[in-house]
């Protein structure tokens, strides 16, 4: 089993929908988490931290359920600027490896006109 | 504004080279690492490290070293070039800790032919 597992993609959405994104992840003892968005032939830049209370910024919500180990990014009113791949990143824990990142496999979204 | 420099955007090397691809970083973060990024695989861990003068494997270890003899400077060698290490090589920064951001690279095309 993967330590970090992405929903399959490509999404292709019209603008203005609604996307969720799904993540799971194999270590309990994780420690962080977060969402990084990578644009084509660009390196990965954080789009948000995830928290166990949830948090928002604009058109972007992550969720974190620590009991399911899953991870959760929703996007309203989806724009064509949002086209690019959403990374699901965990780290291991600092006893573990100190706590290197660990990347899904990512999400490629494409939000059409 | 944090900043994580590799010393090319284009690399072309040929079968058995020995490689040096160098990343620099300035604000004094603790743990760098080296991925590589192939389609459908995804961000891959190579090496990290938490420290000067120590390192980590990863999960895809062979064939590659490094080197972290300054706080800010990780160099990922490739010891005898192969063709199926021709690929996106991404390196990333940051502090010790939980929930702090990573910081990439623009990163590295190596093609080895």
């Amino acid at each position: 089993r993967k330590e970090v597992e992405q929903d399959p993609g490509p999404f292709n959405v019209p603008e203005g929908a609604t996307v969720a994104f799904n993540c799971t992840y194999s270590n309990s003892a994780s420690q962080s988490f977060f969402w990084y968005r990578q644009d084509c032939r660009k390196e990965p830049k954080l789009l948000m931290s995830v928290y166990s209370s949830g948090n928002e910024d604009g058109r972007f919500t992550a969720q974190l359920n620590r009991a399911s180990q899953y991870i959760s990014l929703l996007i309203r009113d989806s724009k064509l600027s949002d086209s690019a791949t959403y990374l699901c990143v965990v780290t291991a824990p600092i006893y573990n490896q100190g706590g290197k990142l660990i990347f899904g496999q990512g999400t490629e979204l494409s939000v059409k006109p | 504004d944090v900043k994580v420099t590799q010393s090319s955007r284009y690399l072309v090397k040929r079968t058995g080279e020995k490689v040096f691809l160098e990343c620099v970083q300035d604000m004094d973060h603790e743990n760098m690492f080296w991925y590589r990024q192939d389609p459908g695989l995804g961000l891959r861990l190579i090496y990290f490290s938490y420290d000067v003068k120590m390192k980590e494997k990863g999960d895809i270890p062979e064939g590659y070293s490094v080197s972290r003899e300054k706080k800010e400077r990780f160099s990922l060698i490739l010891e005898s070039a192969s063709t199926n290490q021709t690929s996106m090589y991404l390196c990333a920064s940051r502090l010790g800790g939980a929930g702090t951001e990573a910081f990439f690279g623009q990163g590295t095309r190596l093609t080895v032919v």
